[in-house]
């Protein structure tokens, strides 16, 4: 069964922390993506990657930084939270070339105080 | 750029209803389209896809979705809605390469007893 693990559920940090937010995907994809999802707005894609090292800037990159130094794990990174980037985070991986959906994650919720 | 339009943030059916979410979309290449449905506190699961095959599309648990070119439209179906169907549904429009889907607001369906 295919699996895209995020590794926290649900987090609180406080305004200035540095953030971290790690997914792993057992599928061997090439690409995988990072989207904020809000009521009202969907989902937004916040960067996605397409192979080891490689990054592309999605909707709303300010505020983040991404990290894929293995095929498998796709880690967003908020260098300095703040309370506008309280919402869910889901990450997502897909085959490259292909009509393929995306496979998703459970999603990390975070809140920033 | 593509984009997808879902009309009405909420639907309300009565249970053994017809259930039909709207979704429009705009796109400057042939489309790939999706539907996807969140359950409360899980990602996203795909229910069925357009990829250029038949127009009349069908999904998992008893949904489907017919494209209409003349219309851009990807409206989600089912005959007879069940109390188990009350989630979040996402319309979501994708290139060939798959690494630019784009996904509609949302609506959330409740079913009455």
């Amino acid at each position: 069964d295919v699996k895209v693990t995020q590794s926290s559920r649900y987090l609180v940090k406080r305004t200035g922390e540095k953030v971290f937010l790690e997914c792993v995907q057992d599928m061997d994809h090439e690409n995988m993506f990072w989207y904020r999802q809000d009521p009202g707005l969907g989902l937004r894609l916040i960067y996605f990657s397409y192979d080891v090292k490689m990054k592309e800037k999605g909707d709303i990159p300010e505020g983040y930084s991404v990290s894929r130094e293995k095929k498998e794990r796709f880690s967003l990174i908020l260098e300095s939270a703040s309370t506008n980037q309280t919402s869910m985070y889901l990450c997502a991986s897909s085959l490259s070339g292909a009509t393929g959906e995306l496979f998703f994650g459970e999603g990390s919720r975070l809140t920033v105080l | 750029a593509q984009s997808v339009t879902q009309l009405g943030s909420h639907v309300s059916v009565s249970e053994g209803a017809l259930v039909l979410l709207r979704c429009n979309y705009s796109s400057s290449v042939p489309p790939y389209l999706f539907w996807y449905v969140q359950y409360p506190n899980q990602g996203l699961q795909l229910l069925l896809k357009y990829t250029s095959a038949a127009t009349l599309v069908k999904g998992i648990n008893g949904f489907e979705a017919e494209f209409k070119k003349s219309e851009t439209s990807f409206h989600l179906t089912k005959p007879s809605a069940h109390m188990s169907d009350a989630a979040e549904y996402f319309c979501a429009v994708s290139d060939y390469n798959n690494n630019d889907m784009r996904f509609g607001a949302g609506t959330r369906l409740t079913v009455k007893p």
